[in-house]
């Protein structure tokens, strides 16, 4: 079965320092991966997908991630944190499974840009 | 073009109450799904329709949980009766592409059982 790993419950950041959000996956096929990101009282936001290409995927708001083979890992990154990014981030995994469709979610990171 | 939205926003029941849940797709969206977060986990699949049709129902808990999409436009959650490990948000979320494609998602619904 699929499944995401997000091995930081937070992360903490100073506005204007670049920021990284890690998440690892297993799969058997090639994945298709996703970040979501969810702000206070508002539902889940598509920030960018892996399907195939190009391993440096570019998303919303200035967001970016890179898909890694031999490490398994699809972290996110931004080069300069803004105060407004901060939320709850989730990385998911397509299943390949009976449901096809259905996506599998990591623990979700939860990161903190200070002033 | 509207979003996903759900109805309500939360909800606080009692454990043996029944409580029904509403999703609203994006129009012209065929494929529906629920899901769940109960605190501090993950979010967890809960099934998928296909219009009307229930394509992937392999999350849903127990049978307590019942799902419907009638016409195949909205779709309902029941929980009947409501046990005290239901609570949780319910995020539904719609895609046109079965695919590679992105789900877009609801706001979600907060569900407390006391």
């Amino acid at each position: 079965a699929q499944s995401v790993a997000q091995p930081e419950d937070q992360v903490n950041v100073a506005e204007g320092n670049p920021l990284t959000v890690k998440c690892t996956y297993s799969v058997s096929g090639n994945p298709y991966l996703f970040w979501y990101v969810q702000y206070p009282n508002r539902g889940l936001q598509f920030l960018l997908k892996y399907i195939t290409g190009d391993n440096l995927v570019k998303g919303s708001y200035g967001f970016e991630a890179e898909f890694n083979k031999s490490q398994t890992s699809f972290h996110l990154k931004k080069p300069s944190a803004l105060v407004s990014d901060s939320a709850l981030y989730f990385c998911a995994v397509r299943d390949w499974g009976t449901g096809f469709q259905k996506l599998v979610f990591g623990t979700g990171t939860r990161l903190l840009v200070s002033p | 073009e509207a979003g996903v939205t759900q109805f309500p926003s939360h909800s606080v029941i009692e454990k043996g109450q029944t409580v029904t849940l509403r999703c609203d797709p994006i129009s012209g969206h065929d494929n529906l799904y629920w899901y769940r977060r109960v605190m501090g986990k993950e979010i967890k699949f809960l099934l998928h329709f296909v219009k009307e049709s229930k394509q992937d129902e392999s999350g849903m808990p127990n049978n307590r949980f019942l799902a419907e999409r009638t016409g195949g436009t909205y779709s309902t959650l029941k929980v009947q009766p409501a046990e005290l490990e239901d609570s949780g948000v319910y995020f539904c979320a719609s895609s046109q592409d079965p695919g590679g494609g992105e789900q877009y998602f609801g706001p979600g619904t907060r569900l407390t059982v006391t």
